[in-house]
């Protein structure tokens, strides 16, 4: 079936260090990946969906320029997080879907941001 | 509004025994996929059903089921035989428009099930 990986799966860094997250479909093409957030024993909040080609589309609230999104191939889409704070740890997980109306998303394992 | 609400934060259950865990929804799209998904504390995300709006039966996927309730906007997971493993975070999803790759999730405030021995 459809795999999505995720790298890194943990991450530990020290405040104002910037780091990348990567989103990879492994066995279809993605045109569009979703990055979400959660917070503990919270729910996944939608921050920006992700467009090979294109800029992506970031919800409200969320800071286009602290979040930066690149989505350059059909299979990659990655996150950085720039600058980060301690504010910024937590849980960051990216999805993609195939086409087809009864596909599911699928999700990467997740990243584990903490920021000292 | 919520468009996706699960009012049970968190549910035990006695292993062996079926388990319901709500949601509701809202729409005026008459196009829309309905997900769940099951979370371990590991993280990952889990599909386990998918639900589509012009579907006429309920799904069904080994132990899990899907009680839709068009008319009512739910979409109620079903799991029987409860086991250990499936202690778990439970969320619904639903992603409207159909058979469109761009379509995000959106996702309910989900459940946490806990698997008594």
């Amino acid at each position: 079936g459809a795999v999505v990986s995720q790298h890194p799966s943990w991450v530990i860094c020290k405040s104002g260090t910037s780091v990348k997250i990567e989103c990879r479909s492994l066995d279809f093409q993605a045109t569009t990946m979703f990055w979400y957030r959660q917070f503990p024993k919270q729910s996944l909040m939608l921050m920006a969906t992700s467009n090979e080609g294109s800029k992506a589309t970031y919800e409200q609230g969320v800071e286009k320029d602290k979040f930066l999104i690149n989505h350059a191939s059909l299979t990659l889409s990655t996150l950085t997080v720039t600058s980060a704070h301690p504010e910024d740890s937590s849980f960051y997980i990216c999805s993609a879907r195939q086409t087809g109306s009864n596909q599911p998303q699928h999700f990467g394992d997740g990243t584990r941001l903490s920021i000292l | 509004a919520q468009k996706i609400t699960q009012t049970q934060p968190g549910m035990f259950v006695q292993e062996k025994e079926a388990v319901t865990l709500d949601c509701t929804y809202d729409t005026s799209d008459p196009s829309y996929g309905l997900f769940w998904y099951k979370q371990p504390s590991s993280g990952e995300m889990i599909f386990l059903i998918y639900q589509g709006s012009y579907d006429q039966q309920n799904a069904t996927e080994g132990r899990y089921s899907l009680n839709f309730q068009k008319a009512r906007k739910s979409a109620n997971l079903v799991i029987s035989a409860s086991q250990l493993g499936d202690s778990a975070m439970y969320f619904c999803a639903m992603r409207e428009g159909y058979n469109n790759a761009g379509n995000m999730l959106t996702f309910g405030g989900g459940t946490r099930l806990m698997v008594k021995p």
